[in-house]
């Protein structure tokens, strides 16, 4: 149950695109389409921003998109707002009833 | 509006144990995966275990695993975490959460433990 792994930390000028990264292993992030992205706000519990790699669930901005390639996931936040300075964390399942999550990464809105 | 709400928190001392329990509302409980996620202080989240909707499959982290036990009652749609034989490292917020599609798709707020002489 090796953690992923994800930059420590990000950052983008309003109105830029940022992409955060998240590598895995061939049985986590490469073996499952069941990568998801969350964002937590200080004091605050996580909020799902992406799952399936690539669905937004209802209320999520589509400024923010998911993608995979192999065993690397990313997550671009395009259009960069002051609101979306957060911490980031990526999360896989990872086969027989076991979840991973990376390591956290903090984006910085310059 | 879906709701999950954890207590049970508080400090323990090392070796000492603890149940928690997370109080669901507002969506289909009895057919909803569960889990319970944990945040040390200052640092990120980990995932800890995971209970199928009629406990027939339960899961943990290496860490925790033989020391902490997960159940559920659906009749009271709630969920639990038994904790024992605790140490200083599992001193963290200890976040319920409902899974959709291998996902942690609603939090509650957390509950604090600590672990502590």
């Amino acid at each position: 149950q090796s953690a992923l792994t994800q930059p420590p930390s990000a950052s983008g000028s309003p109105g830029q695109s940022v992409t955060i990264s998240c590598t895995g292993t061939s049985s986590d992030v490469a073996a499952y389409n069941y990568v998801s992205w969350y964002q937590q706000h200080p004091g605050k519990a996580p909020k799902v921003m992406i799952y399936d790699v690539s669905r937004r669930p209802s209320g999520v901005p589509d400024r923010f998109s998911g993608s995979k390639s192999g065993n690397t996931a990313s997550l671009t936040v395009s259009g960069l707002q002051a609101e979306d300075e957060a911490d980031y964390y990526c999360t896989s399942y990872a086969g027989s009833n076991n979840w991973v999550f990376g390591g956290g990464t903090k984006l910085t809105v310059l | 509006e879906v709701h999950l709400v954890e207590s049970g928190g508080g400090l323990v001392q090392p070796g000492g144990s603890l149940r928690l329990s997370c109080a669901a509302s507002g969506f289909d409980f009895s057919n909803s995966w569960m889990h319970w996620v944990r945040q040390a202080p200052g640092k990120g989240l980990v995932w800890v275990s995971y209970v199928n909707s009629d406990e027939s499959a339960t899961s943990y982290a290496d860490s925790v695993r033989g020391r902490f036990s997960i159940s559920r009652d659906n009749a009271k749609n709630t969920v639990y975490l038994q904790m024992s034989s605790l140490r200083a490292e599992d001193t963290a917020v200890y976040y319920c959460v409902r899974d959709i599609s291998y996902s942690f798709n609603v939090w509650g707020q957390g509950t604090t433990v600590t672990v502590s002489s």
